[in-house]
């Protein structure tokens, strides 16, 4: 069975840092685009980011530039989120994604980031 | 702001059809392909039709999409309690080299 999970959400301070992971289990994870999207409170989803599966190819939107940075383990069958700079916009559920516009797409259940002081 | 825009809500009664637009341009709809997801806040997003008019396994044949130059429909026949939920497009931009979801639209089930 696929699995996708997420970890490391919490509270963090305005201007702080807080790193995601997403391990995946149940298929080959370096065979799959990986991906993250975010859903704000009240708000549409919002994809973040996404990762090729050699990494060789690496997307963001524009609100994160420069701020978060996508990253990925096969060995370890796992993507990450490293997030700096954080702001209350940033707060979100998180869901790290397999190959999410394609027949493979699969979802984690989301991490919840909240960004306040 | 989202490059994508379908309306807010649609509504029907059970075993109605309704049908959701979404309207982009040449940079994402109208180069690329289509995606459409079923949302539930809280819960982990489902695909419902990729490459604008196909459905993964176990996606009943009641959604259905379709696509004309820049703007697409999700199709929900048969309407069931169980649809009420968030549906939102997607396409890559090529313009923005980002993936763009739609601004979202609530189904309810009168």
């Amino acid at each position: 069975e696929v699995q996708l999970v997420e970890s490391g959400g919490g509270l963090v301070q305005p201007g702080g840092s807080l790193r995601l992971s997403c391990a995946g289990s149940g298929f080959t994870f370096s065979s799959y685009w990986m991906t993250w999207v975010r859903q704000a409170p009240g708000k549409g989803l919002e994809w973040v980011a996404n990762i090729k599966q050699d990494a060789s190819e690496i997307y963001y939107v524009d609100s994160v530039k420069g701020r978060f940075t996508i990253s990925r383990d096969n060995a370890k069958n796992s993507m990450y989120l490293q997030m700096n700079s954080l702001r209350a916009e940033d707060t979100a559920v998180y869901y790290c994604a397999r190959a999410p516009h394609s027949s493979s797409s699969s979802w984690g259940q989301g991490t919840l980031v909240t960004v306040s002081s | 702001q989202s490059v994508l825009t379908q309306p807010p809500s649609v509504s029907a009664a059970p075993g109605q059809k309704v049908t959701i637009s979404c309207s982009g341009s040449s940079s994402n709809i109208g180069n690329n392909y289509v995606c459409w997801y079923q949302h539930l806040p809280g819960t982990a997003p489902k695909l419902l039709i990729y490459d604008n008019n196909k459905r993964p396994s176990g996606i009943p044949d009641r959604f259905s999409g379709a696509n004309s130059g820049t703007s697409a429909t999700l199709g929900i026949t048969g309407l069931q309690t169980g649809d009420e939920a968030d549906y939102y497009c997607g396409a890559w931009d090529g313009s923005l080299s980002a993936y763009v979801f739609g601004t979202g639209t609530k189904v309810t089930v009168l």
